[in-house]
């Protein structure tokens, strides 16, 4: 399958700092990337939806000025938690599908602990 | 709303036997149906996917079945391995644009 890369992998910031997650589609051009976080023990929660060269669009509940998204080209989207605090911590994951819509394939998650 | 749902939160499977999970979708427009293997710490692992136009499609050792009857979806793992031992989910893609809607997961457990 297609391979889509997320770094870091694992993330301990202080309260107040912003992180930066980056994830990128190695061997095709993702028209779509996908945000999700999933809790302990629960299924992923779709945070929100980033089409190359548009505005991100926020699924109901998330805040978009808390994580700011960017997907500047076919092969990269950015999440940054801005303002960290605690109750961010979560496991963060991305997903990215091409042009054909078929599949949707999933980064390594990346681990943010907020303290 | 729109919902994906499965039927056994837990599944604790022989090795050697088949495994058999389940999953309930709620919206009849959905066209799209993905089984992701999610092993812990780790992003969810593409396994196979069926388009609506299909009732069956055969992997490596697996199989995924749909009847839009009953709006049902289920994974067979044939000959179970420890390696198998992960959480699954089934994801549909509805008919809000190109998003998929997750289930609430099936742990797999193998017993040596």
């Amino acid at each position: 399958g297609a391979v889509v890369s997320q770094h870091p992998s694992r993330v301990i910031c202080k309260s107040g700092t912003s992180v930066k997650i980056e994830c990128r589609s190695l061997d095709f051009q993702a028209t779509t990337m996908f945000w999700y976080r999933q809790f302990p023990k629960q299924s992923l929660m779709l945070m929100a939806t980033s089409n190359e060269g548009s505005k991100a669009t926020y699924e109901q509940g998330v805040e978009k000025d808390k994580f700011l998204i960017n997907h500047a080209s076919l092969t990269l989207s950015t999440l940054t938690v801005t303002s960290a605090h605690p109750e961010d911590s979560s496991f963060y994951i991305c997903s990215a599908r091409g042009w054909g819509g078929e599949g949707a394939f999933f980064g390594q998650g990346t681990r943010l602990t907020v303290v | 709303g729109e919902s994906v749902g499965l039927h056994l939160p837990t599944l604790s499977v022989q090795e050697g036997d088949n495994s058999i999970i389940n999953c309930a979708y709620s919206n009849s427009a959905s066209d799209y149906f993905i089984w992701y293997k999610q092993e812990s710490g780790k992003g969810p692992q593409f396994i196979i996917d069926i388009r609506s136009n299909m009732d069956k499609r055969q992997g490596q050792r697996v199989t995924v079945l749909l009847n839009k009857t009953v709006k049902h979806l289920s994974l067979q793992i044939a000959a179970t391995q420890p390696g198998d031992s992960a959480v699954y989910f089934c994801a549909e893609n509805g008919a809000a644009g190109n998003k998929l809607t997750f289930g609430g997961g099936t742990r797999v457990l193998v017993k040596p």
